[in-house]
């Protein structure tokens, strides 16, 4: 079947422009994570959505980044007045139900951010 | 509260060696545990996972780890190294209650030399 997708796979910006960056989950998937990887700094967790609540916003690292999630399936980041330092590659996950912790995540292949 | 540590940035092994990736970590409840491969440009992917049940564990591409919850490690082996197990590995520790949000060592990537 499909996995996680991601668009678009690859993002250059000038420094003050808003980006937005989308994932498309596995099919009837619950959970969706936002992560950020920067190099050699391992993955970098920014947000999370499960199923009807709340989203956890933990991570966001500024008021600049916001997230949302349409009908619990596909999810949109926003990074506003982007900066150098927000230049990463960015990755989704899903996952069956993060209501058992043990359940896997299904990573998307990530979108590449240059900010210049 | 949670962290993991992925001891080595980089190792190198040849073709045929041994593979020995480290993960120490550390967890306020009984830990899921996992190991990730990501290849070039593509996303990550899951090798093999802990949730409590058996400590030596299987998986993909003839890897294995063993939870050991003395030195609170779950290192990553494989027997035999080939050159397509190049890449970069994370180790990933989820609580087994509470926040569902795990937490991603900062990887190791595997050189494998002909």
């Amino acid at each position: 079947g499909a996995g996680v997708s991601q668009s678009p796979s690859n993002k250059v910006t000038e420094k003050g422009k808003d980006v937005e960056l989308r994932c498309d989950p596995i099919s009837g998937h619950t959970a969706l994570y936002w992560y950020r990887q920067s190099l050699g700094q391992g993955l970098e967790f920014l947000i999370y959505f499960q199923g009807n609540s709340a989203p956890d916003k933990s991570g966001l690292p500024s008021d600049r980044f916001s997230a949302e999630r349409t009908g619990g399936s596909v999810s949109t980041l926003t990074i506003q007045r982007t900066q150098q330092e927000d230049s990463a590659v960015y990755l989704c996950a899903s996952s069956l139900d993060s209501g058992l912790a043990h359940y896997e995540q299904y990573f998307g292949p990530g979108t590449r951010l240059t900010v210049t | 509260a949670q962290s993991v540590t992925q001891l080595g940035s980089h190792v190198s092994v040849s073709e045929g060696a041994l593979v020995l990736l480290r993960c120490n970590y550390s967890s306020s409840v009984p830990p899921y545990l996992f190991w990730y491969v990501q290849y070039p440009n593509q996303g990550l992917q899951l090798l093999l996972k802990y949730t409590s049940a058996a400590t030596l564990v299987k998986g993909i591409n003839g890897f294995e780890a063993e939870f050991k919850k003395s030195e609170t490690s779950f290192h990553l082996t494989k027997p035999s190294a080939h050159m397509s197990d190049a890449a970069e590995y994370f180790c990933a520790v989820s609580p087994s209650g509470g926040s569902y949000i795990p937490t991603f060592g900062r990887g190791t990537s595997l050189i494998v030399h002909p």
